[in-house]
Order: structure tokens, then C-alpha cells, then sequence
């Protein structure tokens, strides 16, 4: 019963190369959610997914930042051309479908971005 | 903006007294709101929730208040434990309005003394 697992917990790029986070929701989950926290800051929202659909992404920045959620495999926050003010942690959450109130998603542990 | 506040960045507990954590919000849409327990690189952990229609939840050692005239909660943990030591972040969602997403505060570390 492995609960919502990310990869890499820790990722190192230089200035200017691409940073691929991915995001495996917990079993019979179908909806994804991104989040990001800079350092001394709360987690900030970026992207809402379900199964090949971008429901809010209200928080990605509007360049050099993408998310996906393809029918079979992982989630995927991809970030072009890195700068240092992208080094954060990004938590991934996932929640099963429902109508009503969520109890409270499930996160994984995170990813760790240092840009040099 | 900071639609979700929590104005402690920190606070110290003796073990076996109440830990009251506060976080204030501005937006009248927000109906469901949560705690999260965050440990040094560990994701965030789910501890209590409350929905706008209640005042107060509990679960175990946990409490949450909902003042929605105020705008204000309020976590309280009796008696703290040293293991309780931790990160809290309050969220809110407006999940009526179907988006599911959820507004974090900046945190409050907790430090439970032994």
C-alpha cells in the first residue's frame, strides 16, 4: 500500500538545464495536485491534474514551466531552462475521485531542487 | 496577498502543556479548512480537518476551532507531546467553488521541550 512517491527526492542542475520532477499518486488516486515551497515560505499551489487534463493551473508560472498527467505512468512537472529562484522543494499530493469535502490529500516527500 | 496567515513563526511548549497554534484568513469563500504536521524533509502529513459549518473538531489529542466570524483557528494540541515537535501549516479551500485547491499559511514551528 505504497502511499504517493516522488523522484527524485533530490535533484542538482546548473543554470539553464531542464528539471524533470515526477509524481506516482497513491493506487485508484486520479487526481494530482503540485505544489512548491521556497525556503522560510508555506507551500504555494501550482497545478491541478487529472488523467490528460490540466484543471487549474492558476499557480504555474506562465513560462518555462509545464505539467502533465498522462493515462498510464507517473505525473511529470517539467521546468526549461532552470534559474537559481527555482531551487525549492516541490511536493506532489493525490486525491481520489470524489464529489465532496477531501479529508485532507496525501503528499509525498517531496523533490528538492538546488540550482547552481 | 496572503489570504492565509500565521503570525507565529515559532512557538515553545513544555511537554504535557496545551500548544495552541493560531492562522487567520481573508477570504470569506474559504468553506473547508485543514492542518498539516510537516517534519524535515518529509511531505506534509494530514492531521485535523474542520468544515465551515462546524466549530470545533477533535481527534485524540487534536482540536480545531473555527471562528468564521473572525476569520480565525486555531489548533490546539493537550497535552504536546516532544514528538509533536514539528512544522504546522493551516490550509484553506474554497471547495464549493470546485477547484480543490488548497491556500498554505507560512508554517508555525512548534518546539515541544521535554
Amino acid at each position: 500500500n505504497a502511499g504517493v512517491m516522488q523522484n527524485p527526492r533530490h535533484l542538482v542542475r546548473r543554470r539553464g538545464q531542464e528539471a524533470r520532477l515526477r509524481c506516482s499518486p497513491m493506487k485508484g488516486h486520479s487526481h494530482v495536485y503540485w505544489y512548491r515551497q521556497l525556503p522560510e515560505e508555506g507551500l504555494k499551489f501550482m497545478v491541478y491534474l487529472q488523467k490528460e487534463n490540466i484543471i487549474d493551473e492558476s499557480g504555474m508560472p506562465k513560462e518555462r514551466f509545464s505539467a502533465e498527467f498522462p493515462k498510464e505512468g507517473p505525473s511529470i512537472l517539467r521546468i526549461q531552462q532552470v534559474v537559481r529562484g527555482d531551487s525549492a522543494a516541490y511536493f506532489c499530493a493525490s486525491s481520489p475521485i470524489t464529489s465532496g469535502v477531501l479529508e485532507g490529500d496525501f503528499f509525498g516527500p517531496g523533490t528538492r531542487l538546488t540550482v547552481l | 496577498d496572503q489570504q492565509v496567515k500565521q503570525n507565529s513563526p515559532s512557538l515553545s511548549v513544555q511537554e504535557g502543556r496545551i500548544s495552541i497554534l493560531n492562522c487567520d484568513y481573508t477570504n470569506s469563500m474559504f468553506d473547508y479548512f485543514l492542518w498539516y504536521k510537516k517534519y524535515p524533509a518529509e511531505g506534509p502529513t494530514f492531521l485535523i480537518s474542520i468544515s465551515s459549518i462546524k466549530d470545533k473538531n477533535e481527534d485524540g489529542r487534536f482540536t480545531v476551532f473555527l471562528n468564521k466570524s473572525a476569520k480565525h483557528l486555531s489548533l490546539h494540541i493537550v497535552p504536546s507531546q516532544p514528538g509533536d515537535s514539528a512544522v504546522y501549516f493551516c490550509a484553506a479551500s474554497a471547495v464549493t467553488s470546485g477547484t480543490y485547491k488548497y491556500i498554505f499559511g507560512t508554517g508555525t514551528r512548534l518546539k515541544v521541550l521535554a
